[in-house]
């Protein structure tokens, strides 16, 4: 099995609204990540986790709330979001440390496609 | 500051032609470089994985070089097929593990 399987595929949130994205991998692999993609632009990392402890925030502003309650399982919790932060939402994992390590593949999944109204 | 550059922005050819799109990074401490494809609204899928001591690289019809002196990478896509039509991604990874993406090139195949 090498998927990530991402849900859902499409959200549509308004601004008010509390919902949660979820990740799977059943690779062993023990670091997850989240990435944000507008439209014609490349992937920008925005959390790492690597052995469910959280190891990169790049900045992400409060309204986004990451999780990872086992190895396997990976959450973006959203509360009060702006319509600007509807974008692909990609969730990755891979098993050589982060990034991958020297040789490590970077698995994506399908993405969670978010609109915020 | 690490950066990766891709050229062409874009790219048109004809389904059966051949084409290669470019990449140039300063990115270190160099650790590996990656091409990804990434069809529209999917995510992104790993097409080769190289590091410094390899300089070629193949995958069916995709083949990578990589020459790790002057920071160039190629990706060179042989008798195109519609199914090519999509962004390609270059990826390079430090020591530490931080990756930086390139812009992407979107690649275009018409019958």
């Amino acid at each position: 099995d090498t998927e990530v399987t991402q849900t859902p595929k499409h959200l549509v949130m308004g601004m008010t609204n509390k919902k949660s994205l979820k990740c799977e991998q059943h690779m062993g692999h023990r670091a997850m990540y989240w990435y944000k993609q507008k439209a014609k632009k490349p992937p920008e990392l925005m959390f790492v986790y690597s052995y469910e402890k959280l190891s990169i925030n790049e900045s992400v502003p409060s309204r986004f709330s990451p999780e990872c309650p086992n190895s396997s399982l990976l959450n973006l919790h959203l509360h009060a979001l702006q319509p600007e932060d509807s974008a692909l939402y990609l969730c990755a994992s891979s098993q050589g440390g982060i990034g991958g390590g020297f040789t490590g593949e970077l698995f994506f999944g399908e993405g969670s496609r978010l609109t915020v109204l | 500051k690490n950066q990766v550059e891709q050229s062409p922005q874009s790219l048109i050819i004809l389904e059966g032609k051949n084409c290669t799109l470019q990449c140039n990074y300063t990115v270190s401490p160099f650790s590996n470089l990656r091409w990804y494809k990434q069809d529209t609204g999917r995510g992104p899928v790993s097409l080769t994985i190289m590091t410094f001591s390899e300089n070629t690289k193949s995958n069916g019809r995709y083949t990578a070089t990589l020459d790790a002196d002057t920071k160039q990478s190629s990706l060179h896509i042989t008798a195109s097929q519609l199914s090519d039509s999509a962004s390609y991604i270059c990826v390079v990874g430090t020591s530490y593990g931080k990756l930086t993406f390139g812009q992407g090139t979107i690649l275009t195949v018409h019958p």
